[in-house]
């Protein structure tokens, strides 16, 4: 059973300050992603990774950044938060590069004040 | 590039009738389509998907169709149940890729007692 963990699952923080975002997968995937959640936006993609250490933008990569050391852990941050990031956020992984089914976590609520 | 519309943003019904979700996408090269399931306060969890090569796919009460001349798709529910209240998501995707997936708004399916 693939199991995708997001470390915090509700975090409240001040403009200005650097937050962090982990996610780790235990079923060797090669995808990583993360996705940013708004009502009635839909899921936005940010950032995706294919393998370690690379990085690709997604739609909305402004005022975010990601790091992926190692295979299993995906890193989402946020450089200066601000109250406009302020949402739900989604981590994802999937094997392979082929279209599929891609196994998210169970999200971290970001609250920007 | 891609854009997926999805409607209704809210769909309620009586349990035991039939939901149906609609979706349209505006690139014809897209040609896998999945849908996913978010119950309150969990991850999204793919449901059915299909891809461009069938017009209709069914699982037990579920069934998605695919018009590709008309470029929209939509997911049936059949004989609903209070289990499945949640938010739906659509997506669409060239198949080469999971990096280009686009995905709905949303749908929030309330179902009535």
């Amino acid at each position: 059973d693939v199991k995708v963990t997001q470390s915090s699952r509700y975090l409240v923080k001040r403009t200005g300050e650097k937050v962090f975002l982990e996610c780790v997968q235990d079923m060797d995937h090669e995808n990583m992603f993360w996705y940013r959640q708004d009502p009635g936006l839909g899921l936005r993609l940010i950032y995706f990774s294919y393998d370690v250490k690379m990085k690709e933008k997604g739609d909305i990569p402004e005022g975010y950044s990601v790091s992926r050391e190692k295979k299993e852990r995906f890193s989402l941050i946020l450089e200066s938060a601000s109250t406009n990031q302020t949402s739900m956020y989604l981590c994802a992984s999937t094997p392979g590069q082929r279209t599929g089914e891609l196994f998210f976590g169970e999200g971290s609520r970001l609250t920007v004040l | 590039g891609e854009n997926v519309e999805q409607h209704p943003s809210t769909l309620s019904v009586q349990e035991g009738d039939s939901a149906v979700i609609k979706c349209t996408y505006s690139d014809s090269a897209s040609n896998y389509f999945p849908w996913y399931k978010q119950e309150l306060g969990k991850r999204p969890q793919l449901i059915i998907d299909i891809r461009s090569n069938v017009g209709e796919k069914k699982d037990q009460r579920i069934a998605v169709t695919l018009n590709k001349t008309a470029k929209h798709f939509s997911l049936h529910i059949t004989e609903t149940q209070p289990e499945d209240s949640a938010v739906y998501f659509c997506a669409a995707s060239k198949m080469d890729s999971n990096y280009q997936l686009i995905w709905g708004a949303g749908t929030k399916l309330i179902i009535k007692p």
